[in-house]
């Protein structure tokens, strides 16, 4: 069976810190990967999506950064943490070849940038 | 484009009452649909699927949501809410790219 892993769970962060959240699925192979962000009291942005090592589309520019050095790896990153990018951060993959079927999350990482 | 919409962002229904949780959609072509669930400080978990077969889809922890193309609606209900269903629930659409809605919290009254 597939499995996906996120880590940390939690990280309290200051402002101008950077900032690594490491994301991967076991039990699959060239999965679509993605990344979500979820703010308090709101609904998911989809920030980053891979069909595949090295091809990262960004959904929505910002202070963040993604990369997926291995198949089953993917990585969220920023250079210098903003207040506004405190929230629940999301991995989740699908399937290959099936960008648009239902997705399968892994168990987030609260992050807090003070 | 796709898109989808749930009516109310806060429902409270009492233990043991029937849940409703409403699902817009609007698609240009004939769409799948899902519905999530999110516990608190949790990931999202897949309730159910609507992928053109039958319009009634049955999924897990008693949930149900019937698909009407009349009325572009994708209703999630269960028939007696338990304690344990207080999450946050996710209705999205699929056609190229998963869209999810806004998500309806649901509290139960005791």
């Amino acid at each position: 069976s597939q499995t996906i892993h996120q880590w940390p769970a939690t990280l309290v962060q200051p402002v101008g810190s950077p900032l690594s959240l490491e994301c991967t699925v076991e039990g699959t192979s060239n999965p679509n990967l993605y990344w979500y962000r979820q703010a308090a009291g709101r609904g998911l942005q989809l920030l980053f999506y891979s069909v595949g090592i090295g091809q990262i589309s960004s959904e929505v520019p910002q202070n963040l950064s993604a990369s997926r050095p291995q198949d089953r790896q993917f990585i969220l990153s920023s250079k210098k943490l903003l207040l506004s990018d405190s929230g629940f951060y999301l991995c989740a993959w699908t399937y290959p070849g099936t960008g648009g079927y239902e997705q399968y999350f892994g168990p987030g990482t609260r992050l807090t940038v003070t | 484009a796709q898109s989808v919409t749930q009516l109310g962002s806060h429902v409270s229904v009492s233990e043991g009452a029937l849940v409703l949780l409403r699902c817009n959609y609007s698609s240009s072509v004939p769409p799948y649909l899902f519905w999530y669930v999110q516990y608190p400080n949790q990931g999202l978990q897949l309730l159910l699927k609507y992928t053109s077969a039958a319009t009634l889809v049955k999924g897990i922890n008693g949930f149900e949501a019937e698909f009407k193309k009349s009325e572009t609606s994708f209703h999630l209900t269960k028939p007696s809410a338990h304690m344990s269903d207080a999450a946050e629930y996710f209705c999205a659409v699929t056609y190229e790219k998963l869209t999810f809605g806004t998500g309806t919290r649901l509290t139960i009254i005791p």
